[in-house]
C-alpha cells in the first residue's frame, strides 16, 4: 500500500528526555513536513524538507530537530528543550505533480 | 503572509440539516485551496479541492466554490450525517517555487451531527 507511517502512536516522555517520532512514506515524494497540532487549534509547520540532505526551519522549530538522509525519511526529534511538547504531531508529504498535502496518522506524544 | 480564516465551532446540527462552513483566504499570487477532514485521533484526509477561480470541488456530497472576488471557498453539504461529524480544515497551498509547496490551514471547525 502507498502511504505515510508514522510511529508509534502513542508516546510518552519524561521531562529531559529526548524523543524521536517517525515518518517514513513510500511515495516517492520530494517534500516532507511536520506540523504540531494542539487541541482547538489548527496545524503550525515545525520543519520541512524538500530533497534530501536539506530542511528548514517552520514556524515553531524551537525545540525541536530534524534529519532527512534518505528521501523516504523524515524523523523529528523532539529535545529536552521543548517546553511544551504534549501534543499531536503529524507528518505529511508532497509530490512536485500533486497540490495537495498526503497526511500520515500522527503520533500523540505525551510528557509524564 | 498567507492565512485561512474558517468559521468558529463548534456547529452542531441535526441529521440531515444543511450544512456551511466559512472559509476566507489571504495570499501571495495564485493559490489552490482544500477542505481536509480529520476523524479522532486520525491525520487529514482530503476532503475536496479547486485548483483555478470559479472551479468546484466536490465529494461525498460536499461541494466548495473557488470564489476569487470574495477570496471564499466555504464547504456546503445539503444533507448533512451523523457519520459527517469530524473537524473540518480549509487550507491552501502555492506552488513550489513560491513557498516550498508549504500548505496554511485554518483552525478547524468541529462538526458534530446529531441523530
Amino acid at each position: 500500500d502507498g502511504g505515510i507511517t508514522q510511529s508509534p502512536k502513542y508516546l510518552f516522555r519524561k521531562e529531559g528526555q529526548n524523543v524521536t517520532l517517525s515518518c517514513e512514506q513510500n511515495l516517492n515524494h520530494d517534500a516532507m513536513y511536520w506540523y504540531r497540532q494542539d487541541p482547538g487549534q489548527g496545524l503550525r509547520l515545525i520543519y520541512y524538507s524538500q530533497i534530501v540532505n536539506d530542511f528548514q526551519k517552520g514556524d515553531i522549530a524551537e525545540g525541536y530537530s530534524v534529519s532527512r538522509e534518505k528521501k523516504e525519511s523524515f524523523p523529528l526529534t523532539v529535545t529536552s528543550a521543548q517546553k511544551n511538547p504534549t501534543a499531536f504531531y503529524l507528518c505529511a508529504t508532497r509530490g512536485y505533480m500533486n497540490t495537495e498535502a498526503f497526511f500520515g496518522q500522527g503520533t500523540r506524544l505525551t510528557v509524564v | 503572509g498567507d492565512s485561512v480564516t474558517q468559521m468558529e465551532g463548534p456547529v452542531t446540527l441535526s441529521e440531515e440539516a444543511f450544512l456551511t462552513i466559512n472559509c476566507t483566504y489571504t495570499a501571495t499570487g495564485y493559490p489552490s485551496l482544500f477542505w481536509y477532514v480529520q476523524y479522532p485521533g486520525e491525520g487529514l484526509q482530503l476532503l475536496l479541492k479547486a485548483t483555478k477561480a470559479d472551479d468546484k470541488g466536490s465529494n461525498k456530497g460536499f461541494e466548495a466554490t473557488y470564489r476569487k472576488e470574495t477570496t471564499s471557498f466555504h464547504l456546503e453539504k445539503g444533507s448533512v450525517q451523523v457519520s459527517d461529524s469530524a473537524v473540518y480544515f480549509c487550507a491552501l497551498s502555492l506552488t513550489f517555487r513560491t513557498n516550498a509547496g508549504k500548505s496554511t490551514f485554518g483552525d478547524g471547525t468541529t462538526l458534530t451531527v446529531k441523530p
